[in-house]
């Protein structure tokens, strides 16, 4: 099974600012099948980026994925209001696939 | 309009029975994998069960195996989850989504086991 691990687990910053949020498996994930959800208090998660870089559709150009093999990235360029929120990196390709979750707080 | 409309939750007592169901719509369901989610008070996501698009596969987390049962009816454009022999630990919003990329999710359904 591939775990994924996520750091930091709470990232505090300011509006405009830059976020980096890293995913990290502990074994090369296949295809790049590496997804970046989005969860806002009392809301269901969203899609933001799959395939490790594509946005998905309405996403902003201000979110951003990188990364292949073990080590993956989603970065938020300039941080608005509304992108405060936890996130979340999934395998969809193993179990379990979701990493512990980063949130984002101002 | 895409959706997952989730309904069936409740308050249940340890040891107790649910039946949670996740109507589709807007996309063809009979095409997909469905999975199961769940997030307790204050937690993470969990993966709890994913059926395959015909329904012929099932796989579970270790944590409900043999407790949770997941079916599909393609006909009625319908996921279930039966949940049997509650513990407390199982309290948790179930989300239904679209599987394995979750591109569709639904609102969720809450679970409360307790006496």
């Amino acid at each position: 099974d591939i775990v994924l691990t996520q750091s930091p687990g709470t990232l505090s910053l300011s509006p405009g600012e830059r976020a980096t949020l890293s995913c990290r498996a502990s074994q090369s994930v296949s295809s790049n099948y590496l997804a970046w959800y989005q969860q806002k208090p009392g809301q269901a998660p969203s899609l933001l980026i799959f395939d490790a870089s594509s946005r998905a559709t309405g996403i902003p150009d201000r979110f951003s994925g990188s990364g292949s093999g073990t080590d993956f990235t989603l970065t938020i360029s300039r941080l608005e209001p509304e992108d405060f929120a936890v996130y979340y990196c999934q395998h969809y390709g193993s179990s379990p696939p979701f990493g512990q979750g980063t949130r984002l707080e101002i | 309009e895409v959706q997952l409309l989730e309904s069936g939750g409740g308050l249940v007592q340890p040891g107790g029975s649910l039946r949670l169901s996740c109507a589709a719509s807007g996309f063809t369901f009979s095409n997909y994998a469905m999975s199961w989610v769940r997030q307790a008070p204050g937690k993470g996501l969990e993966w709890v069960s994913s059926i395959s698009y015909s329904g012929a596969s099932t796989y579970y987390a270790d944590s409900v195996k043999g407790h949770f049962t997941i079916s599909r009816d393609n006909s009625k454009n319908t996921l279930f989850l039966q949940l049997k022999s509650l513990r407390v630990e199982d309290t948790a919003i179930y989300y239904c989504a679209k599987w394995p990329l979750a591109d569709i999710w639904g609102q969720g359904t809450m679970v409360t086991v307790s006496s």
